[in-house]
């Protein structure tokens, strides 16, 4: 059974550009979250999503980042016009049911904004 | 509100002495999970361990163990005969019942492990 995988693994923009960060869950798991992690830092909550619904999108700067899992296909994060504050590592989770079932980690996507 | 402290920053020890990891967990919640990761240099976030809050019991799994006490708030990780494979920045995150359904982790900050050989 495959776990978690993003991609990709590296990712380098210009400022201005366009992030496009995906995730595929493991197998049989339906709830996805994506969590940032700064250069030093722990990890932030950012957006948890199931099949076509965004639950809760709080940790979700208001501007520029959206996120989507639909019916078929990956997670994707998207980052508009990247300014060099993205630059991080963003982690995709997945997990086969919500309360409080764990969450497994892909490899994580680390954005060089340049 | 809740709170996460994993006041130890950065840990070395040598190789083949027992390490613990303090984790303190602040809430008003009567339920809820809580987990440890370990990330290695390589980046990757590993799952080590999920318990609940009504489970005192402690757990060990191979050299690794963990302390919970309902009464101190705390979940500490102790590694035995630590290795140096064992280095790596290891977190503790709680998921409070009141996050049951929105599932939103709070990381604590992490403390750094370096086994030195």
């Amino acid at each position: 059974n495959a776990g978690v995988m993003q991609n990709p693994r590296h990712l380098v923009r210009r400022r201005g550009q366009e992030a496009r960060l995906r995730c595929s869950p493991m197998k049989g798991h339906s709830h996805v979250y994506w969590y940032r992690q700064l250069p030093e830092e722990g990890l932030k909550f950012m957006v948890y999503l199931q099949k076509e619904n965004i639950i809760d999108e709080s940790g979700m700067p208001k501007e520029r980042f959206s996120a989507e899992f639909p019916k078929e296909g990956p997670s994707i994060l998207r980052i508009q016009q990247v300014v060099r504050g993205d630059s991080a590592a963003y982690f995709c989770a997945s997990s086969p049911n919500g309360m409080g079932d764990t969450q497994y980690f892909g490899p994580g996507t680390r954005l060089t904004v340049l | 509100a809740q709170k996460v402290t994993q006041a130890q920053t950065e840990i070395s020890v040598v190789e083949k002495e027992d390490v613990t990891l303090d984790c303190v967990y602040e809430t008003r919640d009567t339920t809820y999970y809580l987990f440890w990761y370990k990330q290695p240099p390589s980046g990757e976030l590993v799952f080590l361990i999920r318990r609940n809050s009504f489970d005192e019991q402690n757990e060990i799994s191979g050299r690794y163990s963990w302390n919970f006490q309902k009464s101190t708030s705390s979940f500490n990780f102790t590694i035995t005969a630590s290795q140096v494979v064992d280095s790596a920045v290891y977190f503790c995150a709680p998921l409070p019942s009141s996050n049951f359904g929105n599932e939103k982790l709070t990381f604590g900050t992490g403390t750094r492990l370096t086994i030195i050989p």
